[in-house]
């Protein structure tokens, strides 16, 4: 079964520093990965996947991702975070392409 | 397109009264998902259908918990009867299949309260 491990439970950043939310999965076949963000009273939207090709991924919002096989890990990165960031962060791990299963989230606080 | 839809936004009923929750997917999109998220385990996929037929339900609870999908544009969520530990923010998502892994469009939610 495949399982997903979001490594911060909440990450507290200053405006305009850069950040990286940490994200790890166990499968043992190929998977895809995803990263949807939720903002307060808001459902999940998707940030950016992986499906195949280049590992490095950019998606919305200057976000973007690097899927590394060999470490399991889908980390997120933004060079320079606004107020406007301010969220919680799913990862995501699919196998069969279309039931998806969520780390735990980490919450992600810019500070000004 | 208005995206999903969920009804209502917030619900607030008794213990052991009968809840409903409702969803209306994006228009041609085939598999329909219902999550639970609460604080302590996070988002949970329920159950999820694919051309109005549930393909997995074994996230569903308990058998207080049902899904219905009776055509392409509405499905409900119905628990009954309803416990204080229910309470959770439900959402609904919706996605159609291509050649590659599709994104699930979620709902703004149903927030459930249970006393």
């Amino acid at each position: 079964a495949q399982s997903v491990t979001q490594l911060d439970s909440q990450v507290p950043v200053f405006e305009e520093a850069p950040v990286e939310l940490r994200c790890n999965y166990s499968s043992s076949v190929s998977v895809y990965l995803f990263w949807y963000v939720q903002y307060p009273n808001q459902g999940l939207q998707l940030l950016l996947k992986y499906l195949s090709g280049s590992t490095l991924v950019k998606g919305i919002n200057g976000f973007e991702a690097e899927f590394n096989k060999s470490q399991t890990s889908f980390h997120l990165r933004k060079p320079s975070v606004h107020i406007s960031d301010t969220a919680e962060y799913f990862c995501a791990v699919s196998v069969y392409g279309n039931k998806l299963v969520f780390g735990a989230g980490t919450i992600l606080r810019v500070k000004s | 397109d208005a995206g999903v839809i969920q009804s209502p936004r917030h619900e607030v009923t008794e213990m052991g009264q009968e809840v409903t929750l409702r969803c209306k997917p994006i228009s041609g999109h085939d598999y329909l998902f219902w999550y639970r998220q609460t604080m302590m385990r996070g988002l949970e996929l329920l159950i999820y259908f694919n051309n109005n037929v549930p393909i997995d339900d074994s996230g569903m609870p308990e058998d207080r918990f049902s899904a219905k999908m009776p055509n392409a544009s509405f499905s409900t969520l119905k628990i009954q009867p309803s416990e204080p530990r229910d309470s959770a923010v439900y959402f609904c998502a919706s996605s159609f299949w291509d050649r590659e892994i599709h994104e699930q469009f979620f709902g703004p939610g149903t927030r459930l309260t249970v006393l």
